[in-house]
């Protein structure tokens, strides 16, 4: 069966450039969440979409980042002009009913 | 602002024996817990849920109490295993608002 994924897995890159990370959420998940966990830090909850409405951004932690989910599947995350804080795991998360949150295994994002 | 807290970082639990991990929370809007169990390289996965109508659910050998006048929730493995070797993160969200807020984890080792 067709978890949730995320790629690449790995990604190393730059400080100044762009990145984008993709999720494929769990086939007929309504919700989809990005989260981040950094080193020795718990799971930052970054951006939440549920359906049709306006995304949940109240945890981006600045403009350079953002998110978009087409047709209701795939969600990407861009990450502009990187900075080395922004080194992370991201986690995609997708649900059907409020709980249960099924994730990815991840993109650990290296800014060098 | 921690919402969600998780004071240790690790714990060490013989095998055979208990292991409790603490949570607390300050909002007091949140009524829906969660607990995901995270091995490294992997996404969390999710274990057990308590809603706030109960004080106690059970799953096997996962038990997960909730105190509310305290805004406090244990989660006890008994027995514990050696596969229970994990971090644990404790999560809350208010029913009426899917974003899930998670604590830093707590990295539990089980001693043979």
């Amino acid at each position: 069966g067709a978890g949730v994924s995320q790629s690449p897995s790995n990604k190393v890159t730059e400080k100044g450039k762009d990145v984008e990370l993709r999720c494929d959420p769990i086939s007929g998940h309504t919700a989809l969440y990005w989260y981040r966990q950094s080193l020795g830090q718990g799971l930052e909850f970054l951006i939440y979409f549920q359906g049709n409405s306006a995304p949940d951004k109240s945890g981006l932690p600045s403009d350079r980042f953002s998110a978009e989910r087409t047709g209701g599947s795939v969600s990407t995350l861009t990450i502009q002009r990187t900075q080395q804080e922004d080194s992370a795991v991201y986690l995609c998360a997708s649900s059907l009913t409020i709980g249960t949150q099924y994730f990815g295994p991840g993109t650990r994002l290296t800014v060098l | 602002d921690q919402q969600v807290k998780q004071n240790s970082p690790s714990l060490s639990v013989q095998e055979g024996r208990i292991s409790i991990l603490n949570c607390d929370y300050t909002n007091s809007m949140f009524d829906y817990f969660l607990w995901y169990k995270k091995y490294p390289a992997e996404g969390p996965t999710f274990l057990i849920s308590i809603s706030s109508i109960k004080d106690k659910n059970e799953d096997g050998r996962f038990t997960v109490f909730l105190n509310k006048s305290a805004k406090h929730l244990s989660l006890h493995i008994v027995p514990s295993q050696p596969g229970d070797s994990a971090v644990y993160f404790c999560a809350a969200s208010e029913n009426r608002d899917d974003k899930i807020i998670f604590g830093k984890g707590t990295r539990l080792h089980i001693l043979p």
